[in-house]
């Protein structure tokens, strides 16, 4: 089935400094890459996604880059900011719609 | 994107128990899923919820365990069955509109057996 690697497990950054996140996946069909922030105690909120037709994707301070050849994507944060602090999961489709999820990364900015 | 309101949010329940969670969707949408997120963990899918027929399930998931209802559109319901301390989880559904958008989820239903 589908596998996807995340690191790293946890990152901390000082505030107003850049974070990236990476992931890799294995299925060579999947064609949409979603991010997720869990904060505590809440569901998953959609952040940004890519799809493979494209390389690159930003909105504000968040984007995310994919590399098809690599299996690879990554989401890079500038500027944290506090509220930046929380689990973010990348996931790929696979079969009929379906989500599989990374493993998480603990984001911490640091005042 | 829909938006998708979970309940209960948590419970605690005694082992050998059964504990039914719903999602309510404010829209039509084609597909819902459920997962599990054990604590400090990822999700991990239980099941896609087909309207109208049997739920589709993932390996290591089977119907007596989790039976999960889709009566219609915008609505759906997971029962954890017998439940034991290892059922102890956060449980999550989630929708699509169909075409890899708009996945959204609802909050979770945390729930603790005894």
């Amino acid at each position: 089935g589908e596998n996807v690697e995340q690191h790293p497990s946890t990152l901390s950054v000082q505030e107003g400094d850049s974070a990236v996140i990476k992931c890799t996946y294995s299925d060579s069909a999947s064609n949409y890459f979603p991010w997720y922030k869990q904060e505590l105690g809440k569901g998953p909120q959609l952040i940004i996604d890519i799809r493979s037709n494209v390389g690159e994707k930003k909105d504000q301070r968040i984007a995310v880059t994919l590399n098809k050849t690599a299996k690879h994507f990554s989401l890079h944060i500038t500027e944290t900011q506090p509220e930046d602090s929380a689990v973010y999961f990348c996931a790929a489709n696979f079969g009929n719609e379906k989500l599989t999820f990374g493993t998480g990364t603990r984001l911490t900015i640091i005042p | 994107s829909a938006v998708i309101s979970q309940k209960p949010s948590r419970d605690i329940c005694q082992r050998g128990t059964s504990l039914t969670i719903q999602c309510q969707v404010d829209s039509q949408v084609t597909m819902m899923f459920w997962y599990r997120q054990q604590p400090g963990q990822s999700l991990t899918l239980i099941a896609t919820a087909n309207q109208g027929s049997e739920a589709t399930y993932e390996s290591g998931f089977v119907i007596d365990k989790f039976p999960i209802s889709r009566p219609n559109l915008t609505f759906s319901t997971l029962t954890v069955s017998n439940m034991s301390p290892e059922d102890s989880s956060i449980y999550l559904c989630s929708d699509t509109i169909g075409g890899n958008y708009g996945y959204t989820f609802g909050s979770g239903t945390r729930l603790t057996v005894v």
